[in-house]
């Protein structure tokens, strides 16, 4: 059972242009999750998708950024005219289909976005 | 969902256990204690959970205070490999989002 994938792991953009990153969940998940580290902070919670529906965008930044989660194929984040701020590392996870009383989450090796 | 206080940071010999507690001193009934770790530049990585019992599993033990405002870790004999961050949160069941705080450095030396 293959782990969450995420692709590209390393993306450079110069300022202004838009990023794309994607995430396959593991098989069977149908909750992904998106978070943002900085160089030397945390994580920070982005936004929370089942298929189709934005569950918790809370953390999301109000312009330029977006999430989806499409019935077919992998969750994408879009960032549109990236700045210098948004080079981080963004990690997706992905947990179990609800039913159970516990949402351990299973993390990808991160896509590392470098603005130039 | 309820805020946790851990250390900054911790160093462990190789070979003997490290304890990492948590505080979590407003936790709500419906809410559960994860544990993940971040080895350096990796996705972090789930280590272990529970509401109130004990917990074990092949990679570490959770004991949870009997009034549940405390949690502590046990890696049993930790190794060179188990250096990362530690990261200890509570999430209600009925949301999705994890709010990681700081978490402890764990600093294993040989």
């Amino acid at each position: 059972n293959a782990g969450v994938m995420q692709n590209p792991r390393h993306l450079v953009r110069r300022r202004g242009q838009e990023a794309r990153l994607r995430c396959s969940p593991m098989k069977g998940h149908s909750h992904v999750y998106w978070y943002r580290q900085l160089p030397e902070e945390g994580l920070k919670f982005m936004v929370y998708l089942q298929k189709e529906n934005i569950i918790d965008e809370s953390g999301m930044p109000k312009e330029r950024f977006s999430a989806e989660f499409p019935k077919e194929g992998p969750s994408i984040l879009r960032i549109q005219q990236v700045v210098r701020g948004d080079s981080a590392a963004y990690f997706c996870a992905s947990s179990p289909l609800s039913g159970t009383l516990s949402y351990e989450q299973y993390f990808g090796p991160g896509t590392r976005l470098t603005v130039t | 969902d309820a805020k946790t206080t851990q250390p900054p940071s911790m160093d462990c010999a190789e070979g003997r256990a490290a304890n990492l507690p948590c505080n979590h001193s407003t936790i709500s009934g419906n809410e559960y204690v994860y544990w993940y770790r971040q080895i350096h530049s990796q996705g972090p990585q789930y280590i272990i959970h529970g509401l109130k019992n004990n917990e074990t599993n092949e990679m570490a033990s959770l004991i949870i205070t009997e009034d549940r405002k405390s949690s502590t870790l046990i890696l049993p004999h930790a190794t060179l490999r188990d250096t990362a961050v530690y990261y200890c949160i509570v999430l209600n069941t009925n949301a999705g989002k994890s709010t990681f705080g700081d978490g402890t450095t764990l600093t294993v030396k040989p």
